[in-house]
């Protein structure tokens, strides 16, 4: 069955540091992978896709992604974070065949001044 | 262009009522699916809709449906609630003419709550 696993819960980073958040697949055939953020009571916005080509993936507000075949990850990340960072981050990827997307459990992004 | 828009933001059910949730996609977009979030949980896939047929449903009883209008909005029914149900549940779109690596875009989502 295709998952994806974020595997911390939280991660603290200081205003002005590069982050990463970490996702991890697993699926039959090409992944097709994706990177959505949520704030406090709203829906999930784009950030960021991986369909093939370059593994290195530029999105908005200054998030790329890097995706590695060999270890299954495609981890999310910042070379400088900002306190308006501070959100909720969910790793998805699509079932191949559908159009449904299966999404992690959520990192917690926090962002200190 | 407006994103995709869900109705109503808020409501309050009582047990073993029924509940009817709307979504509009974005303009061009044909594609709808329906998500549950659960406090503290991941989306979960509901159902997908493109041009008015089912293409897909997840795990969830009977007492779950939707169905796609000619203009492509959606409805989202779910009948008996139960406690259980109290959740976020959010409408996405896409335009399936993008390919395989489509990005669905989602609503605020409509916030349930079953007491």
């Amino acid at each position: 069955a295709q998952s994806v696993a974020q595997p911390e819960d939280q991660v603290n980073v200081a205003e002005g540091n590069p982050l990463t958040v970490k996702c991890t697949y697993s699926v039959s055939g090409n992944p097709y992978l994706f990177w959505y953020v949520q704030y406090p009571n709203r829906g999930l916005q784009f950030l960021l896709k991986y369909i093939t080509g370059d593994n290195l993936v530029k999105g908005s507000y200054g998030f790329e992604a890097e995706f590695n075949k060999s270890q299954t990850s495609f981890h999310l990340k910042k070379p400088s974070a900002l306190v308006s960072d501070s959100a909720l981050y969910f790793c998805a990827v699509r079932d191949p065949g559908t159009y449904k997307y299966i999404f992690g459990t959520g990192t917690r992004l926090k962002v200190l001044a | 262009d407006a994103g995709v828009t869900q109705s109503p933001t808020h409501l309050i059910k009582t047990r073993g009522q029924q509940v009817t949730l709307r979504c509009s996609p974005i303009s061009g977009h044909k594609s709808v699916s329906w998500y549950q979030q659960v406090l503290g949980q991941g989306p979960q896939f509901i159902f997908q809709y493109y041009e008015k047929e089912e293409r897909g449903r997840g795990n969830f009883p009977d007492r779950f449906s939707a169905r796609q209008f000619p203009n492509y909005s959606s409805e989202l029914n779910v009948n008996a609630l139960l406690l259980g149900d109290s959740a976020l549940y959010l409408c996405a779109s896409t335009d399936v003419g993008q390919g395989a690596g489509n990005t669905i875009y989602f609503g605020e989502g409509s916030w349930l709550t079953v007491v």
